[in-house]
């Protein structure tokens, strides 16, 4: 069974441009989540998920971040404009259902640099 | 709010010896309760859960741990460490009204031959 697919693996860019980050979940998972791991923390949830609805997103910025999730399979989050405390890994991860007891499989993520 | 503590940022063990690692948490209600490894290069993994029943946990790669309501910690164990688990561990609670997962800050494990 593949795992969860995350592109580009590493991006680069400047302050103020926009970088945007694609999930391909394992096949069949209704859930999505994203998250934003800042260097040396653990991860934080940023938006989540269940087909193409979204469950939750209280803590995305919604003044620069969206997300999508067309079709309830991949899915897309996009920083516009990008700051530098934006610079972090997002993973990407995808569970079968919404159930509390389901586990998260999760993508090897996104590290971003926000120069 | 749901939040989670790991105290130890680093810690060193020998090969061979015994690991605890500690984790305290906060929720009102009863928690569900994760232990994540995140190795260099490599995706998070699920070592174990718990969500109700028996308090001692068994996960894979040989790791338990043990759920104390009265102490509001799930501390994770080994009996004896390998080279192999030199990685990033994390301690999670997750609600009970739905699937969010809130991350402690981790706990860095390294391992001396």
């Amino acid at each position: 069974e593949a795992g969860v697919a995350q592109s580009p693996r590493y991006k680069i860019i400047e302050k103020r441009q926009s970088v945007a980050f694609w999930c391909n979940p394992i096949s069949g998972h209704a859930t999505l989540y994203w998250y934003q791991q800042i260097l040396g923390q653990g991860p934080k949830l940023l938006i989540q998920f269940q087909n193409n609805g979204v469950v939750d997103d209280s803590q995305l910025p919604k003044d620069r971040f969206s997300a999508e999730r067309l079709k309830g399979v991949d899915s897309t989050l996009k920083i516009q404009p990008a700051k530098l405390e934006d610079s972090a890994v997002y993973l990407c991860a995808s569970s079968p259902g919404i159930i509390n007891t389901d586990t998260q499989y999760f993508g090897p993520g996104t590290r971003l640099t926000v120069l | 709010a749901q939040s989670v503590t790991q105290p130890d940022i680093h810690i060193t063990v020998s090969e061979g010896a015994s690991l605890e690692l500690r984790c305290n948490y906060s929720y009102g209600a009863t928690p569900y309760l994760f232990w994540y490894v995140q190795s260099p290069g490599q995706g998070l993994q699920l070592l174990l859960k718990y969500f109700s029943g028996d308090t001692l946990v068994q996960g894979i790669k040989g790791f338990e741990a043990e759920f104390k309501r009265s102490q509001s910690s799930f501390n994770l164990r080994k009996p004896s460490v390998h080279w192999s688990d030199a990685a990033e561990y994390f301690c999670v609670v997750g609600n009970n009204a739905g699937n969010m997962l809130t991350f402690g800050g981790g706990t860095r494990l390294m391992v001396k031959p």
